[in-house]
């Protein structure tokens, strides 16, 4: 089975604009978590997507957003770039059955870095 | 707030040792601890652990959870280079789809 697939896996973009970033899940996973790791603060929970409904928010500001499609693929968008948003952003996806287990399995991430 | 600890932050050792390395959590309605292995890219998946008391093992890597001191332990036996990485642990939360709760992370160094 292939894995999780991020892309693009490496981004730069200047202050104020915005990005989408994109993630394929394990065939037949249904959920997708997105996750921020940085330095500073370590692994941190963006955002979960199943069957196309946010299931789950963690606690950043309204600028990161995200979806997911009819085929599980998932998409998040940060408007409005910041320095601080850079980062490497993690996907994972998992297969939510049966649903007493709960492995998520990492994709590559995306490396963005805001100038 | 939920909140996942580990120690040390940090460890350097010689092949051939044994490495304990720790996971404490305060989490509300606890589900279950995961162990990931992080090197140069995406953490890769190790053990998923529910039950207290009952040892997951793989190769030369074991790890058990005590929901009672609200821990968990992964040892690694006989290591070696390759062993080189940071070790995550996260914490699933019953209701909290999806969201895993992360501590800062072991960074394991394995000398030859």
């Amino acid at each position: 089975k292939a894995g999780v697939t991020q892309t693009p896996r490496y981004l730069i973009k200047t202050r104020g604009q915005q990005v989408t970033l994109s993630c394929s899940p394990i065939s037949g996973h249904r959920s997708v978590s997105w996750y921020q790791q940085t330095p500073g603060q370590g692994l941190q929970f963006l955002f979960e997507y199943f069957s196309e409904t946010q299931r789950n928010k963690g606690n950043f500001p309204g600028r990161f957003s995200g979806r997911q499609f009819s085929n599980s693929r998932s998409e998040m968008n940060v408007s409005t770039l910041e320095l601080g948003d850079s980062a490497l952003y993690l996907c994972a996806s998992s297969s939510d059955f049966p649903r007493s287990s709960y492995e998520q399995y990492f994709g590559p991430g995306t490396r963005l870095t805001v100038t | 707030e939920d909140k996942v600890v580990q120690s040390p932050l940090s460890l350097v050792v010689h092949e051939g040792d044994t490495v304990t390395l720790n996971c404490s959590y305060e989490v509300t309605n606890f589900r279950s601890l995961l162990w990931y292995k992080q090197e140069k890219k995406a953490p890769t998946f190790l053990f998923m652990l529910t039950s207290s008391g009952i040892e997951k093992k793989s190769g030369r890597l074991s790890s058990i959870l005590d929901k009672k001191e609200l821990s968990s332990i992964l040892n690694i036996t006989a290591t070696q280079t390759g062993d080189s990485a940071i070790y995550l642990c996260a914490v699933e939360a019953y209701n909290q789809g999806g969201k895993l709760i992360f501590g800062q992370g072991t960074e394991l160094s394995v000398k030859p």
